[in-house]
């Protein structure tokens, strides 16, 4: 089946520092990726859609020069939290997809769990 | 826009007996529904999906979830819970026809106890 490679898995570094994500599509075109934010005990919130090749869209509230997503390829995006601070410590989730805009079934990575101390 | 909800965000079952985890969506249009199951620090693995058709869906492990449009509904259930069914689980339903733009429900807690 279909694979998605998340890395880091975890993360953890100092206050001020920024972190990269990688969010991997091994065996498919991913021309839409997802990303996703999920608090201790909570549900995932959509952070931002990004389509191979363009600009990627956030949702109301996510602030984009915070969180850089770069989708320069069919199998890679790249999630930078920027100047991270300990409210960013989160479990962030990526998600791919295929097919024209992104309409075959989507496909979740394992996560990263960025700490920041 | 659409919603869903879970009713109880913690639900416990001993082994062996039935799993029936609840949930309700609103949509403006005909939702895509989805069961995932998400295993300590991992990310989601799909359970089930209901697009079009048959209303009773069958997925992996043994679950099976029912679309009852007349109740805004699609739970799930398991005959018999296993300790290894023990997750968090998490409703979602498409929020378009042509994206794939999921809204999750608040996630409900299975435990099962030996």
């Amino acid at each position: 089946g279909a694979v998605v490679s998340q890395h880091p898995s975890w993360v953890i570094c100092k206050s001020g520092t920024s972190v990269k994500i990688e969010c991997r599509s091994l065996d498919f075109q991913a021309t839409t990726m997802f990303w996703y934010r999920q608090f201790p005990k909570q549900s995932l919130m959509l952070m931002a859609t990004s389509n191979e090749g363009s600009k990627a869209t956030y949702e109301q509230g996510v602030e984009k020069d915070k969180f850089l997503i770069n989708h320069a390829s069919l199998t890679l995006s790249t999630l930078t939290v920027t100047s991270a601070h300990p409210e960013d410590s989160s479990f962030y989730i990526c998600s791919a997809a295929g097919g024209a805009w992104g309409n075959q079934p989507q496909h979740f990575g394992d996560g990263t769990r960025l700490s920041i101390l | 826009a659409q919603s869903v909800t879970q009713l109880g965000s913690h639900v416990s079952v001993s082994e062996g007996a039935l799993v029936l985890l609840r949930c309700n969506y609103s949509s403006s249009v005909p939702p895509y529904l989805f069961w995932y199951v998400q295993y300590p620090n991992q990310g989601l693995q799909l359970l089930l999906k209901y697009t079009t058709g048959a209303t009773l869906v069958k997925g992996i492990n043994g679950f099976e979830a029912e679309f009852k449009k007349s109740e805004t509904s699609f739970h799930l259930t398991k005959p018999s819970a296993h300790m290894s069914d023990a997750a968090e689980y998490f409703c979602a339903v498409r929020a378009d026809n042509y994206g794939q733009n999921f809204v999750f429900g608040p996630g409900t807690r299975l435990s099962v106890l030996p």
